[in-house]
Order: structure tokens, then sequence, then C-alpha cells
């Protein structure tokens, strides 16, 4: 399962919100969707999974939504330590991940 | 606490192997499946494979069979993932990764990483 994601960068301020958008080539299974985030030199930090449910320790800005083939990360108002990578995964059938959107500051 | 521990760096020539460790502690070993994945500078992930602590069963992906080999240890309770034949394209970040809950493979907890290059 081809995994893209859009727009490849965001250029927004902190208090704005983010909305990063994930298409898969197939349907995923059971909703396996995950989101990660990722800061340079850092390993990725698991924000999502199952499509919706926020990982421990994850604040409630983050949010993910959608089915199928089309799902959306929603950070509702960027704080300075968001400006970062994410990338989306899928693990309904074998593993696959997203390409990745950056998240600047503008 | 939860945590995954990987080896160091290597630097490695053309066609030489690398074996690279995974150590978990904090959490029931066996509980949990391990997943490799890497990445190269700037790029994105590419998954490598995944082995189940606690039968042994074992999954790579398609591109990487024949070259890579996980392994694990249960008194020691550490992961092992040999890469052989290695090629420049083969540099890259390599990770370990917990999966969130049992087989639920979202991982929830990843090592620090272990950056291979493979260079004459």
């Amino acid at each position: 399962i081809v995994l893209t994601q859009s727009p490849g960068t965001l250029s927004l301020s902190p208090g704005d919100r983010a909305t990063l958008s994930c298409r898969a080539s197939q349907s995923v299974s059971s909703n396996y969707l995950a989101w990660y985030q990722q800061k340079p030199g850092q390993a990725p930090r698991l924000l999502i999974y199952g499509a919706s449910s926020r990982a421990t320790g994850i604040p409630d800005r983050f949010s993910g939504s959608g089915s199928g083939t089309d799902f959306t990360l929603t950070i509702s108002k960027l704080e300075p330590e968001d400006f970062a990578v994410y990338y989306c995964q899928q693990y309904g059938r074998s593993i696959t991940f997203g390409q990745g959107t950056r998240v600047d500051i503008e | 606490q939860v945590q995954l521990v990987q080896s160091g760096a290597e630097v490695k020539k053309p066609g030489a192997s690398v074996k690279v460790s995974c150590k978990a502690s904090g959490y029931r070993f066996t509980n949990y499946y391990i997943h490799w994945v890497r990445q190269a500078p700037g790029q994105g992930f590419e998954w490598v494979g995944v082995i189940n602590p606690s039968s042994g069963t074992i999954s790579y992906a398609q591109e990487l069979q024949g070259r890579v080999t996980m392994t694990r240890d249960t008194s020691t309770t550490t992961v092992y993932m040999e890469l052989s034949s290695l090629r420049s394209e083969d540099t890259a970040m390599y990770y370990c990764g917990r999966t969130i809950v049992g087989s639920t493979h979202a991982f929830a907890i990843w090592g620090q990483g272990t950056m291979l290059t493979v260079s004459s």
C-alpha cells in the first residue's frame, strides 16, 4: 500500500491550525493507520494509532480522523515544539510509510 | 522505564555484513513484537522486518529477503538484525521499534537509532 502525504511542506505560525493529509493507494484494513512526529536527530514519536487514538502522553491538540483511503492529522493550535516532520504509517497490510509533511514556521 | 537501547554506529565496506542489536528493558520482552525500520539520510522510512520475541516468527521486507536475518535472545532480552552483502544504498539510520500493544503494529517505543555507513 502506497501512502501519499500532502502537502510536502506546511508553513504556519504558532497558534495556527494544521491539517495534514495521508491518502492510501488502497483501503487500509481496520483503519490500521498511525501518525508520527520526528524532530532533527531524534527517533520518531508515536502520536496517533488506529487512525484516531492518541498515544500515551500526547496532548489533545493532536487528533486523527479518517477511514478507508483518506486520513487526516489535525493540530488544533500549533505550539513552538510542534514544528517538525510528520509521517503516516499503515500496518494493515505489511508496513509502509508516507514520505512525510514538514511543518515549518512561517 | 520501558526502553530499547541499540548498539553503536558502524562503518562497513561494500560486500561486508553488519549485526545491530536492540536491547529491551522495562517490560515483558515476549509480549510485544519488535520491528526494524531504516531511514536513509534526508529520506523517509523503509520497513525492514519484524520478529515475534515469543515464538521467534519472522517476516522480512521482500526487497531485503536473502540479505537480512533477525534473531532474538530471550535470556538477554535482545533482538538482532544482521544485513549482509552491504551496498552503498544500505547507508541509513536503523531503528528498532516495539509495538504499542501486543500485535498492534504501531511503534510506541523506539530505539535511539544505529547509523550504518557503507563506503569503500
